[in-house]
């Protein structure tokens, strides 16, 4: 059990180019997130996906896309990277409890873009 | 949106003692959860809190969800110099059906001088 994974752990990309962050999840978990995490901004939701199929904004989706391929995989991608996006990306899965979720999370992958 | 504020920003302390830190709402929240974040690593869930006055344990920390349900604490007892790292709150408010908001703090980067 191998709980969330992401790859690649690191990337650096040149303003303009695209790239794909991937995740998948071995938990049977409904719900994937994706998330940025800044000094000082704590963490930031990118996109999130409730179900597989479905998908949403979170709070900081401009420049960014994501495909959920099936329940175990949740992928983001930048089209054309910008300085801006220089950040730590995590995905998380969700154990749904009755009222509340709590959240795994990925070892991250740590993007720089030049 | 939800704003949580997490304090302190940072803390200093010596091996052995107490540590505390909180997070304060403008608006109620269903759910607190405090996660740790080590160096290099993604967040891990340390303690969930689903009910306003509950006081929980996991070990040498423990957590209570304030009766106002606008805030929480975390309290690490005789800290131990792996206790280092970055401490989150979340709040999270279930609206029904799979609509669950989960808001982070920016952290508390805890350093302990052994």
């Amino acid at each position: 059990n191998a709980g969330v994974t992401q790859t690649p752990k690191f990337q650096v990309l040149k303003t303009g180019q695209s790239m794909t962050l991937q995740c998948a999840q071995d938990m049977n978990h409904n719900s994937m997130y994706w998330y940025r995490q800044d000094p000082g901004m704590g963490l930031r939701l990118i996109y999130y996906s409730a179900s597989e199929g479905t998908t949403d904004k979170g709070e900081v989706p401009n420049g960014y896309n994501v495909s959920r391929l099936n329940k175990r995989e949740f992928s983001l991608r930048l089209e054309s990277a910008a300085p801006s996006q220089t950040s730590v990306y995590f995905c998380a899965s969700t154990l749904k409890g009755r009222t509340a979720e709590t959240q795994y999370f990925g070892p991250g992958t740590r993007l720089l873009v030049l | 949106g939800q704003q949580l504020n997490q304090s302190p920003q940072s803390m200093f302390i010596q091996e052995g003692e107490d540590v505390s830190m909180n997070c304060t709402s403008s608006s109620i929240f269903n759910t607190w959860l405090w996660y740790k974040q080590d160096p290099g690593e993604g967040p891990v869930l340390l303690i969930a809190l689903y009910k306003a006055g509950e006081l929980t344990s996991n070990g040498r920390l423990t957590a209570q969800f304030g009766i106002t349900r606008k805030d929480s604490f975390l309290n690490i007892s005789a800290s131990i110099p792996s206790d280092v790292g970055i401490y989150f709150c979340a709040g999270q408010l279930y609206s029904g059906g799979s609509n669950y908001k989960l808001t982070f703090g920016k952290g508390t980067l805890l350093t302990v001088n052994p």
